[in-house]
């Protein structure tokens, strides 16, 4: 049970690239969750995910898109890359259901913009 | 005024001392009340859940909530120096997931001194 996964784990874009952030999770959770974590700002939602073929937008979603084609799977897309997207990218999931509902965090995926 | 406010220390303690680490929040829609640890370059994990107002304790760590005044603290007792990581509160409106996902505070950096 490797629990929230994500790939890569380490990448370095140019400005303008563009590249996909792979998040997987084995918990048959229904929801899933992408946070940036910055320096002085801490976690901040980005864009969620309520069950297979949803999305819905966070606190900070711009030049961010998002895909949940499969219910284990959550991608996040950069088209073009920019410096200020240079962060620690974490996944998360969760059940959606329950008072004591709580999200499981991957080990995050470090990158850095030029 | 940001919605939840947290001191990013860092703060250095003695080993064995008992550490207290609070978050104040301004919403008072907030009604469940989370602990995540973050060790240097890994995804948080939580430490402790609670939604009502009191005491919550599990092993060394103690929970308390005051929803009167807006304030939750975490308490650890004989602080070890692998209790050595960021901490973070993370509170929401609702039971499981949905819309707004968790709101974090910054974290505080907490150093155990051998």
């Amino acid at each position: 049970n490797a629990g929230v996964t994500q790939t890569p784990k380490f990448r370095v874009l140019k400005t303008g690239q563009s590249m996909t952030l792979l998040c997987a999770q084995d918990m048959n959770h229904e929801y899933m969750y992408w946070y940036r974590q910055d320096p002085g700002m801490g976690l901040r939602l980005i864009h969620y995910s309520v069950g297979e073929g949803t999305t819905a937008k966070g606190e900070v979603p711009d030049g961010y898109n998002v895909s949940r084609l499969k219910k284990q799977n959550f991608l996040l897309g950069l088209e073009s890359a920019a410096p200020s997207q240079t962060s620690v990218y974490f996944c998360a999931s969760s059940t959606g259901q329950g008072s004591t509902d709580t999200q499981y965090f991957g080990p995050g995926t470090r990158l850095t913009v030029l | 005024q940001k919605e939840v406010e947290q001191d990013p220390g860092p703060l250095s303690v003695p080993e064995g001392a008992i550490v207290s680490l609070n978050c104040t929040y301004s919403n008072s829609a907030f009604q469940y009340f989370m602990w995540y640890r973050q060790y240097s370059r890994k995804g948080p994990e939580l430490l402790m859940y609670t939604y009502s107002s009191g005491n919550k304790e599990d092993g060394r760590f103690t929970a308390q909530v005051d929803k009167s005044s807006k304030y939750i603290s975490l308490f650890i007792r004989d602080s070890q120096p692998s209790d050595s990581a960021t901490y973070l509160c993370a509170m929401k409106k609702y039971s499981g997931g949905g819309a707004d996902g968790l709101t974090f505070g910054k974290g505080t950096h907490l150093i155990i001194q051998p």
